[in-house]
């Protein structure tokens, strides 16, 4: 298996710019996490899906972040407009449906808001 | 306060050496998972426990729930040992809460 599959690995724009992050989950698993990671804050959860549905958004900074899941094989971090603040690493990852199911974390997209 | 707190912060040590990071939690848990992110940025699972021990080559993983706190311990150190390692609660329905991590490094 590929395991969780992330694109771009790494992303530089301009304040204001719409950013799109991708990911493709590992085949069979329900579930799917986006994070994020600075270094001020360490890993925060952004947002999880289960069966495509998002179940808690909860940790979403604000409105000009979305995410959604069309199907069960994709998924889409956006951030619009993008601010400086934002740039952080932004990791998806992946589990078995079940509570405490193993996470498997894609490589991460490392975003710079210049 | 942190609902996750790792110790110590940062850890430096010599090849061979027993290591020892621990970690306290003052919420409820459905379990506890150790992660380790390696300096390129990878984030790997190590450990999923709710009880006991678990062991898995040089690293062991044990947890107290009335203490609410969890040590990771890896034996015979290595430098490819040297990573963050990431301490995260399960708080029921697949809702992580992190620590902040503790960075080891293993000197050869």
């Amino acid at each position: 298996d590929a395991g969780v599959i992330q694109s771009p690995r790494h992303e530089v724009t301009e304040m204001g710019q719409e950013v799109t992050l991708r990911c493709k989950p590992i085949s069979g698993h329900n579930s799917l996490f986006w994070y994020r990671q600075t270094m001020m804050r360490g890993l925060e959860l952004l947002i999880y899906f289960n069966n495509n549905v998002p179940i808690d958004d909860s940790g979403m900074p604000e409105d000009r972040f979305s995410a959604k899941m069309p199907n069960a094989s994709f998924s889409t971090l956006k951030i619009q407009p993008s601010e400086p603040r934002d740039s952080a690493v932004y990791f998806c990852a992946s589990s078995p449906t079940g509570q405490d199911a193993e996470q498997y974390f894609g490589p991460g997209t490392r975003l710079t808001v210049t | 306060k942190n609902e996750v707190e790792q110790s110590p912060q940062n850890l430096t040590a010599q090849e061979g050496e027993f290591i020892t990071i621990n970690c306290s939690y003052s919420v409820g848990i459905s379990a506890l998972h150790w992660l380790q992110q390696h300096p390129g940025g990878g984030i790997v699972s190590l450990f999923m426990l709710s009880s006991g021990k678990k062991k898995h080559g040089r690293l062991i993983a044990t947890i107290n729930i009335q203490e609410k706190h969890s040590s990771l311990h890896i034996t015979a150190s290595h430098p490819r040992d040297s990573a963050v390692y990431i301490c995260a609660v399960g708080r029921g329905a697949q809702k992580l809460v992190f620590g902040q991590g503790t960075r080891l490094t293993i000197n050869p």
